[in-house]
């Protein structure tokens, strides 16, 4: 089955310090989406992306939080200046389309952590 | 108000039991979503079933849903140690980017 991919799957950074956490989504897919997961807590929603533009955003993604798809492959989401709340599991995915029966497809995740 | 509510947060059986986990939710959906986490893993999907379905079958998973209730569960059959996770619900509701909403999640320990 075709994976949705991420890089790193460990990241340490300083607190201050400007992270881009890097996905492969599969490669027939149109939406996009990165939400996290704090230790011991629920998956959360960031944002989604569509058509390279954000279509949905949580209260969680505030300016700090950046998404791009710089080409027709990658999907990044860059933190500015972390926090050490930012600490957490990121997850990526990707589905086909919008239509009611689409499962979401996830990455195996980045574990950042905030120093 | 939150959505996708399991319970119960932890359970525990022995293998060859049936694990049950509920999940409640509050506004109408389109789908509801079974996904498993072995620890410090990816999500994995294990079933989606539609708003107008009330069960659902995938080998030693059967899914239910009552919308009036506004509730699902997961029941897995003749349960295996490597069965040992945590499972979430997520429930897929009306928004422009159909993104899904994730419960708190139960973590299922089988014992061999």
């Amino acid at each position: 089955e075709p994976e949705v991919t991420q890089t790193p799957s460990h990241q340490v950074t300083q607190m201050g310090q400007e992270v881009i956490l890097r996905c492969v989504p599969i490669s027939n897919h149109l939406y996009f989406y990165w939400y996290r997961q704090i230790l011991g807590q629920k998956v959360e929603f960031l944002v989604s992306f569509y058509n390279n533009e954000i279509s949905e955003k949580s209260e969680i993604f505030d300016d700090q939080f950046s998404v791009e798809r710089p080409d027709g492959s990658n999907f990044t989401l860059k933190i500015r200046s972390t926090k050490l709340e930012d600490s957490a599991m990121y997850f990526c995915a990707s589905r086909t389309y919008r239509g009611p029966n689409e499962k979401l497809f996830f990455g195996s995740g980045t574990q950042l952590s905030v120093l | 108000s939150q959505q996708g509510e399991e319970d119960p947060q932890a359970l525990s059986i022995q293998e060859g039991e049936n694990a049950t986990m509920n999940c409640s939710y509050k506004t109408s959906i389109n789908n509801l979503q079974w996904y498993r986490q072995n620890s410090g893993r990816g999500l994995v999907h294990l079933i989606l079933i539609r708003s107008n379905e009330r069960e659902k079958h995938s080998g030693r998973l059967r899914v239910t849903l009552d919308t009036s209730k506004k509730s699902s569960s997961l029941l897995i059959t003749a349960s295996r140690a490597a069965d040992t996770a945590s499972y979430f619900c997520a429930t897929d509701h009306s928004g422009s980017a159909r993104q899904l909403t994730f419960g708190s999640g139960t973590q299922l320990t089988v014992l061999p």
